[in-house]
């Protein structure tokens, strides 16, 4: 049974500051990785992916990955309130189509 | 952009009443899926399809049951509602080996 696993929060992180959110895997053939965010009472909308080790940035996010520990994160810089959400961490392996999902970390920024 | 719509956004069936909530997308995705949220139990795939007739089912497709006689749509069908499939349900759509993009999601009551 593939397992992704995230802290739930809540996770409180003043405005400005910058905001690590994590993720652990339990598949070492996981190849992909994406981060959705889901403002309550919404849908999960998709924010980054990630394929290979290392450092993705995509303006104020940046995701990091590192397949040798089964960890992936999501780094959010100059945070904003409206950055306030849950964060959902999901993965698949190679020639899967589906996604395994973590059960979310909630965010709140303080103003 | 791509766009995934559902039929409802809120619905509210009586117990052992037939059920049909319905999935459209407009980018020529070959994958759709169909997923439940609940609250701390993250999101959870009913069923997946992976082309026009084609279906697999997922982690919880006891209760359910799913079509995709067109490519753009696909329905979930609850043959005879119970209260503990009370949930939100979401849609989501993907091009092969890609992201995938989710619906607002239709919110279920069945008292």
């Amino acid at each position: 049974q593939k397992e992704v696993e995230q802290n739930s929060g809540p996770l409180s992180v003043p405005e400005g500051a910058i905001a690590s959110l994590n993720c652990t895997y339990s598949d070492r053939g996981s190849q992909s990785f994406f981060w959705y965010r889901q403002y309550s009472g919404k849908s999960p909308e998709l924010i980054m992916f990630i394929y290979s080790n290392g450092d993705k940035e995509d303006g104020r996010f940046t995701a990091q990955l590192n397949k040798a520990s089964q960890y992936v994160s999501l780094l959010i810089r100059d945070s904003q309130p409206s950055d306030s959400a849950t964060y959902l961490c999901a993965v698949n392996d190679f020639g899967n189509e589906k996604l395994t999902f973590g059960t979310g970390t909630r965010l709140t920024i303080i103003p | 952009d791509v766009k995934v719509t559902q039929s409802s956004r809120y619905l509210v069936k009586r117990t052992g009443e037939k059920v049909f909530l319905e999935c459209v997308q407009d980018m020529d995705h070959e994958n759709m899926f169909w997923y439940r949220q609940d609250p701390g139990l993250g999101l959870r795939l009913i069923y997946f399809s992976y082309d026009v007739k084609m279906k697999e089912k997922g982690d919880i497709p006891e209760g359910y049951s799913v079509s995709r006689e067109k490519k753009e749509r696909f329905s979930l069908i609850l043959e005879s509602a119970s209260t503990n499939q009370t949930s939100m349900y979401l849609c989501a759509s993907s091009a092969r080996y890609n992201e995938q993009f989710f619906g607002p999601g239709t919110r279920l009551t069945v008292l």
